[in-house]
């Protein structure tokens, strides 16, 4: 079974400009989440994907959008970057169903905007 | 609005001694509670759920609904327990279109 993977590990962008992050879920899952997790503090819920379609939204501005493709790998991207963009995102799945709402991790990639 | 409350962001304890993470909530329906954990240098995952009632790693955690708590606790702390540690909710159970809310953390430690 191959768990969730991320890349890249590490980003450093400047102010303005746009970023892509990728995600691919583990074995057997169709849901994927993302979050978003600065310094100190516990992941935040950015959105969720479920057959190529986002069907839950956390507290973010447009300019964090994503896509999902047939195989359920992820990508988020993130426009108009800004310095508070600056953190570990995460990326999580899952399968769909009743008694599934446990989320594999992955290990992150961590953005630096400066 | 949901939220996860853990009032420590840092706890130290021998080992032996009993451990007590605390865990509050705030959500107007039935939640789905999650303790997650991070261990140094490794991703995060689950610890335990409150639906499956299980005790993982001597870990255990009661939902007290009257008292909207989570409280993740261990009798006997071990050197290995020392991690950083995530309440978290979801207010969908078993959907989940809403993303799990995590509280900020409490980083365990264990002194020898």
């Amino acid at each position: 079974e191959t768990g969730v993977t991320q890349s890249p590990t590490h980003l450093i962008k400047t102010r303005g400009q746009q970023v892509t992050l990728r995600c691919s879920s583990q074995s057997g899952h169709n849901t994927v989440s993302w979050y978003q997790q600065a310094l100190g503090q516990g992941p935040q819920f950015i959105f969720q994907y479920y057959r190529e379609e986002e069907n839950g939204r956390g507290n973010f501005p447009p300019r964090f959008s994503g896509l999902q493709f047939p195989n359920y790998s992820s990508e988020l991207n993130v426009n108009a970057l800004e310095l508070d963009d600056s953190a570990l995102y995460l990326c999580a799945s899952r399968s769909s169903g009743p008694g599934t709402n446990e989320q594999f991790f992955g290990p992150g990639t961590r953005l630096t905007v400066l | 609005a949901q939220r996860v409350t853990q009032p420590e962001k840092l706890l130290s304890v021998f080992k032996g001694a009993p451990v007590e993470l605390k865990c509050n909530y705030s959500y107007s329906g039935s939640p789905e509670l999650f303790w997650y954990v991070q261990y140094s240098r490794q991703r995060l995952q689950l610890l335990l759920r409150h639906i499956s009632r299980e005790s993982i790693k001597g870990f255990t955690a009661d939902l007290n609904k009257g008292e909207t708590s989570f409280h993740l606790k261990k009798p006997f702390a071990q050197e290995e327990d020392s991690a950083m540690y995530y309440c978290a909710l979801s207010g969908h159970s078993g959907g989940g279109a809403d993303g799990l809310t995590f509280g900020k953390g409490t980083h365990l430690i264990i002194q020898p």
